[in-house]
């Protein structure tokens, strides 16, 4: 298995509803990462675990939550977002956090709509 | 921080060969990834330089000069599905250490037939 799942594909939700984004990777990979990308942006960092545990967390607000349950699954828990939070999650992961020859594996995202 | 710049979008023709350059200031350096993206769909990794010159992959090509802060991504005999956004990622140290990519804005290329 070489790629990274990400549940669900779609997401529409009101500004005072509670979802969670769900990633799985079965590549033995130790370092997972959630990104944030606007329409016609590059990729921005949220999140990384490395070894289960949170190592960086880019200054995201409190309304995003990010949890690693297993070294194999990555959530990220939403409540009270905004309009603005709209955009493409993506999920990813990598061998180390320090990253190597074969770059990032990303999921296909989650496209979220906060209404 | 870091300051990435590559063109935003470039076009070319089926059968032809494009170059995508980038360049990037950061503050410590340990290497560059190239990634394309097509629209709506995730990045999917090209290549990875570290030292300086060229890695050849196939159809695609990326050469890197640490000194000049300069990448290119280069890409021969364009296929129509190669029209994607190709981002630029030199990997840099966050302020608590650990070296993560910063992805460029992107370039779109636009093959015609």
């Amino acid at each position: 298995d070489t790629e990274v799942t990400q549940t669900p594909k779609h997401l529409v939700m009101g500004m005072t509803n509670k979802k969670s984004l769900k990633c799985e990777q079965h590549m033995g990979h130790r370092a997972m990462y959630w990104y944030k990308q606007k329409a016609k942006k590059p990729p921005e960092l949220m999140f990384v675990y490395s070894y289960e545990k949170l190592s960086i967390n880019e200054s995201v607000p409190s309304r995003f939550s990010p949890e690693c349950p297993n070294s194999s699954l990555l959530n990220l828990h939403l409540h009270a977002l905004q309009p603005e939070d709209s955009a493409l999650y993506l999920c990813a992961s990598s061998q180390e956090q320090e990253g190597d020859g074969n770059g990032y594996t990303f999921g296909s995202g989650t496209r979220l709509t906060v209404v | 921080g870091q300051n990435i710049d590559q063109p935003t979008e470039m076009t070319a023709t089926e059968g032809a060969i494009v170059q995508i350059n980038c360049t990037y200031q950061t503050s410590g350096f340990n290497g560059l990834f190239w990634y394309q993206q097509h629209a709506g769909e995730a990045p999917t990794f090209l290549s990875y330089n570290v030292l300086d010159g060229l890695e050849e992959k196939g159809r695609f090509s990326s050469f890197l000069s640490r000194s000049k802060g300069y990448s290119y991504l280069l890409l021969k005999e364009l296929q129509m599905k190669d029209s994607a956004s190709y981002l630029c990622a030199p990997v840099s140290p966050t302020p608590g250490g650990s070296y993560i990519p910063t992805f460029g804005r992107g370039t779109s290329l636009i093959v015609h037939p």
